[in-house]
């Protein structure tokens, strides 16, 4: 059973452009899960989807901040108009279902440098 | 909110010997999980050990064990026999049987000497 998957594992982008990170879940898990990690901090939760659903998004900033789980293919993070403070670790995680029972899996992560 | 506190930026540990790395919580609720993650150098976060509130028998894997004192909201874990490849980054995090996120600690660098 292969792991999370997250492509690309490094994103170089200019200021204003968009960054579009992947996220394909475990097998049969359908929920997941966007955690953003600014150097020297641990992870901070961003959104939780199930699939075409939006569940929490508390984290998200409010502005230039998207996610979205279709019903087929990855989960995807959008970054609109990136600043260098979104330079970050990006990383996803997935579970099969989103009661707290069940553990998180996590991704490698997504290196975002904006410059 | 829930929050998570690790006040060892950094620890070092000789081959072999064991070490014990120190996290503390902050929470409301009676029940909930924790659990201690390793990010090597790959960067992946991995699942080290596990631990149910409700449970008082302190969790335990291989060479990683967990000292969990509840009224206290300590959660302290204890790698024995350390290898080179325990080299890594260790996050505490705390997740409420209600929430749906993590609460991440802020890390503790974690050398091994050989």
């Amino acid at each position: 059973n292969a792991g999370v998957m997250q492509n690309p594992r490094h994103l170089v982008r200019r200021r204003g452009q968009e960054a579009r990170l992947r996220c394909s879940p475990m097998k049969g898990h359908s929920h997941v899960y966007w955690y953003r990690q600014l150097p020297e901090e641990g992870l901070k939760f961003m959104v939780y989807l199930q699939k075409e659903n939006i569940i929490d998004e508390s984290g998200m900033p409010k502005e230039r901040f998207s996610a979205e789980f279709p019903k087929e293919g990855p989960s995807i993070l959008r970054i609109q108009q990136v600043v260098r403070g979104d330079s970050a670790a990006y990383f996803c995680a997935s579970s099969p279902v989103g009661g707290s029972l069940e553990t998180q899996y996590f991704g490698p992560g997504t290196r975002l440098l904006v410059l | 909110a829930q929050t998570v506190t690790q006040s060892q930026p950094e620890m070092s540990v000789q081959e072999a010997e064991t070490v014990t790395l120190s996290c503390t919580y902050d929470t409301s609720e009676s029940d909930y999980y924790l659990f201690w993650y390793k990010q090597p150098p790959s960067r992946q976060m991995i699942l080290v050990i596990r631990q149910e509130a409700y449970k008082q028998q302190n969790a335990t894997e291989n060479r990683f064990s967990v000292n969990f004192q509840k009224a206290a909201k300590s959660f302290s874990l204890k790698i024995s026999d350390s290898q080179l490849g325990d080299a890594a980054m260790y996050f505490c995090a705390y997740r409420s049987l209600t929430g749906n996120q993590f609460y991440f600690g802020t890390g503790t660098s974690l050398t091994v000497i050989p």
